[in-house]
């Protein structure tokens, strides 16, 4: 089945400090993915849409200067979380549609703690 | 906004079977209807889909009313690793149609 690689599973890092997360599929090309977030006892909040070969599309409220979103291949879209503070903290998911046929796709998520 | 109404939690015996319904009357034609869940710390995974007729696979059963309003999630017999947030979801399933996620339902099994 279609399987979405997340990368790193938990991340420390210091205030001020960026991060990277990797989400990549691994045997299926993903023209789109989407970038999620998601808060203790909450549900997901969609962040982003990020297309391949193209500027990234935001949610209302979602500082496009602090996420960074590159989709440089068909199988990579990486979010860059720049100059974090603690209230980033918090579990990003990316996803993207299969053209296998089994719907979406999730990351196993990226615990993201900023001290 | 998410498009689809759930009940905030259930509760099942193990080994029973659990129904999960949900809401979406303003489901439009071209909408597929689409069952997640999350267990605690990891991403969603897929549990079924269908867009008119019922649909069966291993993980469970999906029953769609006639008019499209409403849909049914059917876990057979429910076991202790079920216990999970169910999130029902409309989509187009065009790959640069977003999904919106609700509140979902959260399950518990008890032993």
């Amino acid at each position: 089945g279609a399987v979405v690689s997340q990368h790193p599973s938990r991340v420390i890092c210091k205030s001020g400090t960026s991060v990277k997360i990797e989400c990549r599929s691994l045997d299926f090309q993903a023209t789109t993915m989407f970038w999620y977030r998601q808060f203790p006892k909450q549900s997901l909040m969609l962040m982003a849409t990020s297309n391949e070969g193209s500027k990234a599309t935001y949610e209302q409220g979602v500082e496009k200067d602090k996420f960074l979103i590159n989709h440089a291949s068909l199988t990579l879209s990486t979010l860059t979380v720049t100059s974090a503070h603690p209230e980033d903290s918090s579990f990003y998911i990316c996803s993207a549609l299969s053209s296998l046929g089994s719907g979406y796709t999730f990351g196993s998520g990226t615990r993201l703690t900023v001290v | 906004d998410a498009k689809t109404t759930q009940p905030n939690s259930m509760e099942s015996n193990e080994e029973e079977p659990v129904h999960l319904p949900c809401n979406h009357s303003t489901i439009s034609g071209t909408d597929y209807i689409h069952w997640y869940r999350q267990l605690p710390s990891q991403g969603p995974e897929y549990v079924i889909h269908g867009l008119t007729s019922n649909v069966n696979n291993r993980m469970a059963s999906l029953a769609i009313a006639e008019d499209r309003k409403s849909s049914t999630l059917i876990l057979h017999r429910a076991t202790l690793r079920d216990a999970a947030v169910y999130y029902c979801i409309l989509s187009l399933m065009n790959r640069d149609d977003k999904i919106i996620f609700g509140k979902g339902t959260r399950l518990h099994i008890l032993p």
